[in-house]
């Protein structure tokens, strides 16, 4: 099966202006989770949908990321409009039911995201 | 909020050296404990997961971790290393809830270098 995919694999955009990043989980997959890892911390929870549901976003970090995911398959994280501290790598996850404890997660490449 | 916390940033080794590294949570409830590796120039991959019951587990490519309740530990280790081993290594928990946020909160990694 063609695992998780993201694009772009990177990005080099200017403070200010506005980049989108896509994710398309693995087929079937029911649940979709992004990441961000910045540069020597951790990797960090943004989101989680459920179908085309959020159903977690407590991570997201400020109202300057729009997440969407059009018709629970592929999704979009919108940052608009970027700043220095967005720069990282975006990851993003599926899994094909509720409840990672349980369930595995397939991981794309993720996004390396550098603002300027 | 649960963290993570690894104890090495970096680890540079020989093959056939012996490996351990340290994992650390806080959390006081029921977790589900991850570690994951990533290999230069691709994805996240699951190595292995503790979810219940014995808490020695098998994981792929040689890997096992011991999951220690009274230390809040899973750390992670492989009796003889070898060239290919080298990654980055992330280790991750989950609560055990059956809804809300149920993302990985992952440690900041370590960067395993093994030196042929």
């Amino acid at each position: 099966e063609a695992g998780v995919t993201q694009f772009p694999s990177h990005s080099v955009i200017e403070k200010g202006q506005t980049v989108t990043l896509r994710c398309d989980p693995i087929s079937g997959h029911d649940n979709l989770y992004w990441y961000r890892r910045v540069m020597g911390k951790e990797i960090k929870f943004l989101l989680h949908f459920v179908k085309e549901s959020k159903q977690d976003e407590s991570g997201m970090p400020n109202n300057r990321f729009l997440a969407e995911r059009t018709g629970g398959t592929y999704s979009t994280l919108k940052v608009q409009p970027a700043e220095l501290e967005d720069s990282g790598v975006y990851f993003c996850a599926s899994s094909p039911w509720t409840g990672v404890g349980n369930s595995p997660l397939h991981f794309g490449n993720g996004t390396r995201l550098t603002v300027t | 909020a649960q963290s993570v916390s690894q104890h090495n940033h970096h680890v540079i080794l020989s093959e056939a050296a012996s490996l351990e590294l340290g994992c650390n949570y806080s959390y006081g409830g029921t977790v589900n404990l991850f570690w994951y590796v990533q290999y230069p120039g691709q994805h996240l991959q699951l190595l292995l997961k503790y979810f219940s019951g014995d808490p020695l587990v098998k994981g792929i490519k040689g890997f096992e971790a011991e999951f220690i309740k009274s230390k809040f530990s899973f750390n992670l280790r492989k009796p003889s290393v070898q060239w290919s081993d080298t990654a980055e290594y992330f280790c991750a928990v989950s609560l055990l809830s059956g809804g809300g946020a149920d993302g990985l909160t992952f440690g900041k990694g370590t960067h395993l270098i093994i030196q042929p």
